[in-house]
Formats: structure tokens, sequence, C-alpha cells
């Protein structure tokens, strides 16, 4: 499995973009990049998901560099709802994967 | 629409006694997977099912733990002899099918053994 770093935590304002940096630099040709988040109490929550272009959703957008060894999770407009822990997780594409594997990720504060 | 149920949502039990614990999957997802989460722990994997069967089930951390799921639909997870190390939350996922699909979960079952 691909290795990623992810800083222990970081600190927002409400309203202000978030740029989350998470780095997998063993990243596999066929690993594709996934994302979630752990609000308290709560299960993950799939955020978003891309192999080398950029990717857009209603909740966030997907930054990943053109080696593929860094992505950006972009949060345009911080809410207070936001504050969660972030996961990024490899997730290779073979068609009999199945397992997410979760690291520490990074625990966003979100200030009102 | 309906999400990953699961429950009971806590759980409190004498060590030794039997658990069950309930998944109801999203309607129309045939692949469902249990995860548990210990306190300050990451997510660790247990066991998925494509349908009604388990291919792996290398996760399960000692032959107290088993599951099952009929009908394509609902699972549950049973712990036999229920030890205090088994405390934790247990999470319960299901998608569309194996593969590079979103895995929608559950809130949990808190499992609290005294």
């Amino acid at each position: 499995d691909a290795k990623t770093t992810q800083p222990n935590s970081m600190e927002s304002n409400e309203e202000e973009p978030v740029h989350l940096p998470c780095n997998h630099s063993t990243i596999s040709g066929t690993d594709y990049i996934h994302w979630y988040r752990q609000l308290p109490s709560q299960g993950p929550e799939y955020v978003i998901h891309g192999l080398t272009s950029n990717v857009n959703n209603r909740m966030a957008s997907l930054a990943i560099a053109e080696d593929r060894k860094s992505s950006t999770l972009i949060l345009h407009r911080a809410t207070l709802r936001d504050a969660a822990v972030y996961y990024c997780i490899p997730f290779n594409s073979g068609g009999s994967n199945y397992k997410l594997t979760f690291g520490k990720g990074t625990l966003l504060t979100v200030n009102p | 629409g309906a999400g990953v149920s699961q429950s009971p949502s806590n759980k409190v039990t004498e060590k030794g006694k039997d658990v069950e614990l309930r998944c109801d999957p999203i309607s129309g997802h045939t692949a469902l997977y249990w995860y548990r989460q210990s306190l300050g722990q990451g997510l660790e994997f247990l066991i998925y099912f494509q349908g009604n069967s388990a291919p792996d089930k290398s996760g399960l951390p000692s032959d107290r733990f088993s599951a099952e799921r009929t009908g394509g639909s609902v699972s549950t997870l049973t712990i036999q002899r229920t030890q205090q190390e088994d405390s934790a939350v247990y999470l319960c996922a299901s998608s569309f099918r194996v593969g590079n699909q979103p895995q929608h979960f559950g809130d949990g079952t808190r499992l609290s053994i005294l």
C-alpha cells in the first residue's frame, strides 16, 4: 500500500478557503486518491476521489500534482460543519480491491 | 435518501457475553464492509461481503468474531465471549459494488465491555 503523509492538524477561519495537503510519493499508476472525512461521533464520510485530473464536486475540489506524488483537498469556504479529521487514501483501482486503509489524517479546526 | 443504518448505536455488556451488531446497507449496494475503530486508533478493516459471500475474512481479530449477510442486504457481526479489548466503535459501510467506489458509512455501534 502507498504511504501517505498529512499534517497532524490545521486551523482555518469560517468562510475562508482551506487547502489540505497530502504526500503520497509511493503511489502506483493505478491508485486513485480518495478523500474521506470523519466528524466527531460519526462514521467516515466520502468526500471526493480522482486519478490524474483535478476533480470538483459539491463538497470540495481535488488538485492532483502532475507527478501524482501529492494532492490537495480544497474546501472553498470553510464552515463550522467542516471541522473533522480528513483522510487521504490511495486506493488501487483493481477490480478486486475493497479495503480502505485509513492513516492518522489531518484534524481541521474551523474558527468562527 | 436512506443511508447505512446500524443498530444498536450503543451496547454495554459484561465480559464473556455474546453480542450481535446489525447493519442495514443502502438499498441496491452489493458490497458491504465492517471496520472497527478503537479509542484513539485508526480504522481497522475486518471483513467484506460481495453479495452474501465473504471472500476475505482475514481481518477478523480472532475466531470469536463472525459475520454473515443474508438476502444480499442486512449483515450481522457477532462477537462471542466478549473481552475488554473488543471495546471499540464498529462501523459498517456499503458501496454499489466492490472496487473503485465510494464507501458509505453508518455512524457505528459503540461497544463497551465491562
